[in-house]
């Protein structure tokens, strides 16, 4: 059985660093992209942008470019997602997902809440 | 605001089949790339319901059913289901993009 297990809620202060995980398991990790998408409160869902774990290529939304870290260690079948400077409008659900074209296996979410 | 544009809201009576529109342009669902469907129950992550415009992962109902025509897809929902009330979302690749990018959703109520 496919899953995508994502690491648990955080609370963090503006300026602060943080790095979010998502844990795939039943197929093979390296082999499909995964991608992260973000939801803020009452929102629609955006794309942030998707890696493969294979080779570690890496395609961003230009409205997140720069602005966060997507990275994977196929080791671990882990993918992240990471901030180095947090801002209150990051305060989201971040879901990871698998695929790149579509998404058919997501994982549950994990909360970011950044308030001083 | 998304380049892929959806009613925001939607309602039908059970038994009764509605659909839900994703209107693009030229540089996304017009210039051949495929619509994606998802369903979001309150509360909980998206689900994949539409992949290349009209299939369905093994699971979903052949209630949904999807379709494609120019610059604008379709999500059909034939049967209302209480238990279908949710968020759906369409998806398509942009050109203009190195990446996907989400419809603004649509809220089906269910009366």
């Amino acid at each position: 059985e496919v899953q995508l297990v994502q690491s648990g809620a955080e609370v963090k202060k503006p300026g602060e660093s943080l790095k979010i995980s998502c844990k795939g398991s039943g197929y093979s990790f390296s082999n499909y992209w995964i991608g992260w998408v973000r939801q803020m409160p009452g929102k629609g869902l955006e794309w942030m942008g998707v890696i493969y774990p294979g080779d570690s290529d890496t395609r961003f939304s230009p409205s997140f470019q720069g602005q966060v870290t997507i990275s994977a260690d196929k080791s671990i079948s882990t993918a992240y997602l990471q901030w180095s400077s947090l801002k209150a409008s990051d305060t989201a659900m971040y879901y990871c997902a698998r695929g790149n074209h579509y998404f058919d296996y997501w994982g549950q979410g994990t909360l970011v809440t950044v308030s001083s | 605001q998304s380049v892929l544009t959806q009613p925001p809201s939607v309602s039908g009576a059970p038994g009764q089949r509605v659909t839900i529109s994703c209107t693009g342009s030229s540089s996304n669902i017009g210039a051949g790339y495929d619509v994606h469907w998802y369903q979001q129950l309150p509360g909980t992550a998206p689900k994949l319901l539409i992949y290349g415009n009209s299939n369905r992962p093994s699971g979903v109902p052949d209630r949904f059913s999807g379709s494609k025509s120019g610059t604008s897809a379709s999500l059909a929902i034939t049967g209302l289901q209480a238990e279908d009330e949710a968020e759906y979302y369409c998806q398509s690749k942009d050109s203009s993009l190195t990446g996907s990018v989400f419809g603004g959703g649509t809220k089906l109520t269910v009366l």
